[in-house]
């Protein structure tokens, strides 16, 4: 119930198309959906986070998707440009209780130029 | 500059030999945290802490103490280190707790890779 499942553990796609990354989760308490990136030698960075309150948001070319009934969020990165190859991670937490972010298993993407 | 500082970044060391991660945040933050970083698992919480003197267990704490005396300082102590905690270490700090209103940044350090022989 603790858990964050991610997919796909890797993908590749062209420069200026449209990544994809979907995580499901199970314990509806959690309530906020991060998704951090992460170049290698660093630690993960923020990219952007929702909450279930809302389905979408937007930040430049990055979009959290939400479907609260499913359990289900993607990220989705438009225009992919060679920088943002890195390992991207979702993760989840809740207010109460356990003070910890779930993370997924994470999804490295290379995009080729 | 918000930094979360971790050392060593690097260390090889031998099974048995206790050893010390150290980690500081210079952003007044309350909540910190450790994780570790396999291939294959992502990040798993080792222990956090919510304040000073207050700590808790994550998900895999056996094995690694931790202790929170100072509010910028939280170090991750392995007593009898092992091969299977070879691995990439990253503390991180936030605000204040997680999720819901209060859903904090957190800030991860640039990670410590330990080898463990």
């Amino acid at each position: 119930q603790q858990q964050v499942k991610q997919s796909p553990q890797s993908l590749i796609v062209q420069k200026g198309g449209i990544s994809i990354i979907n995580c499901a989760y199970e314990n509806t308490a959690f309530d906020y959906f991060p998704w951090y990136q992460q170049f290698p030698g660093k630690g993960p960075a923020l990219l952007i986070a929702i909450r279930p309150d809302v389905s979408e948001k937007k930040e430049g070319r990055f979009t959290i998707s939400f479907n609260k009934s499913a359990k289900q969020f993607s990220l989705h990165i438009m225009d992919s440009q060679p920088g943002d190859s890195a390992t991207y991670f979702c993760a989840a937490a809740m207010n109460t209780g356990f003070q910890k972010l779930v993370f997924g298993t994470g999804t490295r993407l290379l995009v080729s130029p | 500059e918000a930094q979360v500082t971790q050392n060593p970044r690097y260390l090889i060391t031998v099974t048995g030999k206790k050893l010390t991660v150290t980690c500081s945040q210079n952003m007044n933050h309350e909540y910190m945290s450790w994780y570790r970083q396999d291939p294959g698992l992502g990040l798993r919480q080792i222990y956090y802490s919510m304040n000073v003197e207050v700590t808790d267990k994550g998900d895999v704490p056996e094995g690694y103490k931790v202790s929170r005396k100072e509010k910028r300082n939280f170090p991750l102590i392995l007593e009898s280190p092992s091969p299977n905690q070879t691995s990439l270490y990253f503390c991180a700090s936030s605000l204040r707790g997680l999720g819901g209103l209060s859903g904090n940044t957190i800030y991860f350090g640039e990670g410590s890779w330990l080898t463990v022989v």
